[in-house]
């Protein structure tokens, strides 16, 4: 079936670190994929997201390519934030036009000052 | 726009009780998602609807759980009777087209 797997966290980080936070996917054709980050007491809101092979989706630092080859959409930011504290999920939508995005489990992130 | 609207924000109740949770999606989105988050579980998907009808409920976790959409500007999640198991945040979301916005979330304490 489809899924999504994530590094597990928490990761913490000091300032300004290199940051890559690990997804891979299992799917049946050619999914879209998504990074939603989640901030304390906030719901989740899209990061970025690829649609194709070899897209590269992009926001606010981070970035993240859809890998095929390898299946993986990592994320990737090179110099973090403490503002960047939060959960992170790596998310895949089904090819055949349903709606509904298979989730990971989300990776913790703490940046220390 | 508001986004996405959900009340109460903040919801505790004993076992046995009735709970409602309420949701506005963003006006002109024809999909409303209902999602559970808690510490074990993660982030599992309870049940979708398009344009008010629900297409895949497979994720609501027994019938003590039941979820309504009567138009296109409302949705509720019924619990009933609520048990202690069902503490966790619920998050309802909207979409039109791929991108899911999701509400602040109900934080639920059964006690």
């Amino acid at each position: 079936g489809n899924s999504v797997t994530q590094m597990e966290g928490p990761v913490t980080l000091s300032e300004e670190a290199f940051l890559t936070i690990n997804c891979t996917y299992t799917a049946t054709g050619y999914p879209s994929l998504f990074w939603y980050v989640q901030y304390p007491g906030e719901g989740l809101q899209l990061l970025l997201k690829a649609t194709k092979a070899d897209d590269k989706g992009s926001n606010k630092g981070f970035e993240a390519t859809y890998r095929k080859e390898t299946t993986s959409f990592h994320l990737e930011k090179g110099s973090v934030q403490v503002s960047d504290s939060a959960v992170y999920f790596c998310a895949l939508l089904f090819e055949q036009g349903a709606q509904k995005l298979v989730f990971g489990q989300g990776t913790r992130l703490t940046i220390n000052p | 726009d508001a986004g996405v609207i959900q009340s109460p924000r903040h919801e505790v109740t004993e076992m046995g009780q009735e709970v409602t949770l309420r949701c506005k999606p963003i006006s002109g989105h024809d999909y409303l998602f209902w999602y559970r988050q808690t510490m074990m579980r993660g982030l599992e998907l309870l049940i979708y609807f398009n344009n008010n009808v629900p297409i895949d409920d497979s994720g609501m976790p027994e019938d003590r759980f039941s979820a309504k959409m009567p138009n296109a500007s409302f949705s509720t999640l019924k619990i009933q009777p609520s048990e202690p198991r069902d503490s966790a945040v619920y998050f309802c979301a909207s979409s039109l087209g791929h991108r899911q916005y999701f509400g602040p979330g109900t934080r639920l304490t059964v006690t």
